[in-house]
């Protein structure tokens, strides 16, 4: 069965450094997300991209965060200078071209020290 | 923008009993709602939606009824078993091209004892 796969699955960092998370979205999908979740609390939104740029974004997704689609497969999401409160769990999602349902991935436990 | 509520936080049963979640949502634009499980260290997994055409759903042990008019939607598992203890979101979105953008609920924390 056809998944969203993200690495790493989990990533140390110090303040101030730069990360990069990679997604690889299940292929025939055309949308993809980022959401995260702080441990313990609900899962929020982050950005939707679609035909290579970004179709909305929350408040949280700043001037800090980043989205990128690098090649046919990859879909990241940069944070330039990672702050303490961005630690959490950041998951990628696709969905089909119809825009239907969302699959998520398993995760990448961000932890900034 | 939408706000969805979720209760309870947290549900204890019995093996075999039934389970009931209820959400509202505020934003009378929204017309897809999506629950998810999640287990320890995973992402949410979808195990079933509604859309606001439907009042009600039903895929095996699991149900979904939505009242649009009251902005309200429910999850009911009948039959529970210990497999089924994980954390619930409900989630609420505009569907069309974009419905992967969604509000969630704050979870639901289902324990099954056996």
């Amino acid at each position: 069965e056809p998944e969203v796969t993200q690495t790493p699955s989990h990533q140390v960092t110090q303040m101030g450094q730069e990360v990069i998370l990679r997604c690889v979205p299940i292929s025939n999908h055309l949308y993809f997300y980022w959401y995260r979740q702080i441990l313990g609390q609900k899962v929020e939104f982050l950005v939707s991209f679609y035909n290579n740029e970004i179709s909305e974004k929350s408040e949280i997704f700043d001037d800090q965060f980043s989205v990128e689609r690098p090649d046919g497969s990859n879909f990241t999401l940069k944070i330039r200078s990672t702050k303490l409160e961005d630690s959490a769990m950041y998951f990628c999602a696709s969905s089909e071209p119809r825009g239907t349902e969302a699959f998520f991935g398993q995760g990448t436990r961000l932890t900034v020290v | 923008g939408e706000n969805v509520e979720q209760h309870p936080s947290t549900l204890s049963v019995q093996e075999g009993d039934s389970a009931v979640i209820k959400c509202t949502y505020s934003d009378s634009a929204s017309n897809y709602f999506p629950w998810y499980k999640q287990e320890l260290g995973k992402g949410p997994q979808l195990i079933i939606d509604i859309r606001s055409n439907v009042g009600e759903k039903k895929d095996q042990r699991i149900a979904v009824t939505l009242n649009k008019t009251a902005k309200h939607f429910s999850l009911h598992i009948t039959e529970t078993q210990p497999e089924d203890s994980a954390v619930y979101f409900c989630a609420a979105s505009r569907g069309g091209t974009n419905a992967g953008k969604s509000t969630f609920g704050d979870g639901t924390t289902l324990t099954v004892k056996p």
